[in-house]
């Protein structure tokens, strides 16, 4: 079977960093995703990673360490904009490689 | 617009009757995914198709819900005798895959919600 953890909810203030955690247990890794949805929207696709270490895209990060079954979503610089719903995915061999979802953390960014 | 196009954006239904949902991908991919989601949850898998041919459907997956794909190209999700429980948002995705395992960016449409009443 196949399991994905991350907290519920984050709050964070504008301008300050944020890091999403995420753990995860998998018969087979083939990468970790992540995505975004803003209330009433489409998730959209933030990162991936298929191998340990850090990718960098723009503000947001992602890292992964396959020993730990861990990785993690670092948002730097945060935006009022950010507030939005943090996904991250797996994909499964036992439902035919298709993307599993974890249940999402809920970014709540203030002033 | 090029992405991924979904009809209806809302239905509302009285339970037991049937429903069909549309989704045109983008056109060069050749994956197209069905996803549900509900309130506070992640977008759950229900099936997906390589090109028209379905090559997996989630074990949860009542029978009442069957999907196509014809030609590959537009795919359509039925839900007979809807139940109260099918209340939810289907979202549909397209991406473009080298190999089974391999990644693809998932693009999603803006989704179809069902209210089952």
């Amino acid at each position: 079977g196949q399991s994905l953890e991350q907290p519920s909810e984050v709050t964070a203030v504008e301008g300050a960093i944020v890091q999403i955690n995420c753990t995860y247990q998998t018969s087979g890794f083939y990468g970790l995703s992540w995505y975004q949805q803003h209330d009433g929207g489409a998730p959209t696709f933030l990162s991936y990673n298929g191998l340990d270490g850090l990718e960098e895209t723009g503000r947001f990060s992602s890292f992964l360490s396959r020993s730990d079954s861990y990785g993690y979503l670092l948002l730097q610089e945060l935006q009022m904009k950010d507030s939005a719903s943090y996904f991250c995915a797996l994909k499964a061999p036992d439902s035919g490689y298709a993307l599993n979802f974890g249940k999402g953390t809920s970014l709540l960014v203030t002033p | 617009d090029t992405g991924v196009s979904q009809n209806p954006r809302h239905k509302i239904t009285k339970r037991g009757q049937n429903v069909t949902f549309r989704c045109d991908p983008i056109s060069e991919h050749n994956r197209l995914y069905w996803y549900r989601q509900t309130l506070g949850q992640g977008p759950e898998f229900l099936t997906y198709f390589q090109n028209e041919a379905q090559l997996e459907k989630s074990r949860l997956l009542s029978d009442r819900f069957s999907a196509e794909r014809p030609k590959g190209s537009f795919s359509t999700l039925e839900i007979q005798r809807t139940e109260q429980g099918d209340s939810a948002m289907y979202l549909c995705a397209s991406s473009l895959v080298k190999d089974r395992a391999g990644f693809g960016e998932l693009f999603f449409g803006e989704g179809s919600r069902l209210t089952v009443l």
